[in-house]
């Protein structure tokens, strides 16, 4: 079955700068891959997704990009800021499949 | 948010005992699917469902069964509590597959916190 690798485990930037977390996922048929911000307490929430057709997709400060030949995907925050605190879980999976979440990383953005 | 309900959400049980946790979903979506969340872990999935009646292992199934008699309903039993099932659960829905073969978004419910002392 899939597997899914995440790195780091934890990440401490200041505000402003850029943040990035990267992922690599062992089924070549894996054609989808979303990342999740869950904050204390909450439930894990959307924030982007990708699909193996496209290789970047731009949200306002987030972007994801996918390198299908080698397997991984990143997210990349620029302009962070203390909100952006929170652990990310990447996870891949294809129709028919439950998605399979990498152990996260826990971001701190410190003011 | 998703319609998703998870009920209870706060629970503490006694080893050796049974319990199931309930998800109930508004949405009329066709998957349903049961995760736990550990330190050091992050999600790991349980199991899940595509369908009345169709259900599929996950990654952590032993010791955990699932039933699912409607659309709107996936229950996750643990029928003999032990104290390594203490965890965050979490259910989950998603909507038929994309047209390009690739899956849909997922989205949570709130999370059922257990504790088997």
């Amino acid at each position: 079955g899939e597997n899914v690798e995440q790195h780091p485990s934890t990440l401490s930037v200041q505000e402003g700068d850029s943040a990035v977390i990267k992922c690599t996922y062992s089924d070549s048929a894996s054609n989808y891959f979303p990342w999740y911000k869950q904050e204390l307490g909450k439930r894990p929430q959307l924030i982007i997704d990708i699909r193996s057709n496209v290789g970047e997709k731009k949200d306002q400060r987030i972007a994801v990009t996918l390198n299908k030949t080698a397997k991984h995907f990143s997210l990349h925050i620029t302009e962070t800021q203390p909100e952006d605190s929170a652990v990310y879980f990447c996870a891949a999976s294809m129709a028919g499949t439950a998605l399979i979440f990498g152990k996260g990383t826990t971001l701190s953005v410190s003011s | 948010d998703a319609g998703i309900t998870q009920s209870p959400r706060h629970k503490v049980t006694e080893t050796g005992t049974p319990v199931t946790l309930r998800c109930h979903q508004t949405e009329n979506h066709r998957y349903m699917y049961w995760y736990r969340q550990d330190p050091g872990h992050g999600l790991r999935l349980i199991h899940y469902s595509y369908g009345v009646k169709d259900t599929d292992k996950g990654e952590v199934s032993d010791g955990y069964s699932v039933s699912r008699s409607k659309t709107e309903d996936f229950l996750l039993t643990l029928e003999s509590a032990t104290s390594s099932q203490t965890s965050v659960y979490f259910c989950a829905i998603s909507d038929l597959d994309m047209v390009d073969g690739s899956g849909n978004t997922i989205y949570f419910g709130e999370g059922s916190w257990l504790t088997v002392v």
